[in-house]
């Protein structure tokens, strides 16, 4: 298993700003991904990052607009540039760790809303 | 490409009453197979999954999922639901070998005491 802290939970933000969310994990992982989660929608992967390589945008997605970082094999952050209305969203932060079939641990997602 | 649908949006149950969640995806091939929950105030959280053999998979808390091939379906159920079931759930489908899963909307479920 692994446990995530995402920083931070929650953010106000005006439009035209950036906010860099930062996910942390307790154990080295491969893999992590990064979500979005908007209101009675489902789970939309933003991008998977693993560490010493690109981050791999999902359609829809561009690194210009999120960029993330993967220094290393416990830690990512994802920034949301210029940002809009309309990624009032939460973010989440996930990932798989080794032997566990693809299974997910999440963490508790950055409540952000832009005004 | 491949989609996960969740039926039900809103479910709402008194308790001990038994719940069925459906879930259908749309892709042909071996999949993977996830059923996610996020209780009020905390992390999602994986309550139940199959890989292969036996189609009916138990999960936490008294949960289970059947998995039916020929109907692309991973229904989740429980006999007698509590009030601490109140929580939103998520099916999440991975075609076989892919380490991205895409997940349905999800279905807000509250239990009324």
């Amino acid at each position: 298993s692994a446990v995530i802290s995402q920083k931070p939970s929650r953010d106000i933000c005006q439009r035209g700003t950036s906010l860099t969310i930062q996910c942390q994990v307790d154990s080295q992982v491969t893999m992590m991904f990064w979500y979005r989660q908007q209101p009675g929608q489902s789970l939309t992967l933003i991008a998977t990052a693993n560490q010493g390589s690109e981050a791999t945008y999902e359609s829809g997605f561009v690194i210009d607009k999120f960029p993330i970082s993967r220094p290393n094999l416990t830690f990512s952050t994802l920034t949301v540039s210029n940002m809009s209305p309309e990624d009032s969203s939460i973010y989440l932060c996930s990932v798989e760790t080794s032997g566990t079939y693809y299974e997910q641990y999440f963490g508790p997602g950055t409540r952000l809303t832009v005004t | 490409a491949q989609s996960v649908s969740q039926h039900n949006h809103h479910v709402i149950l008194s308790e001990a009453a038994s719940l069925e969640l459906g879930c259908n995806y749309s892709y042909g091939g071996t999949v993977n197979l996830f059923w996610y929950v996020q209780y009020p105030g905390q992390h999602l959280q994986l309550l139940l999954k199959y890989f292969s053999g036996d189609p009916l998979v138990k999960g936490i808390k008294g949960f289970e999922a059947e998995f039916i091939k020929s109907k692309f379906s991973f229904n989740l159920r429980k006999p007698s639901v509590q009030w601490s079931d109140t929580a939103e759930y998520f099916c999440a489908v991975n075609p076989g070998g892919s380490y991205i899963p895409t997940f349905g909307r999800g279905t807000s479920l509250i239990v009324h005491p």
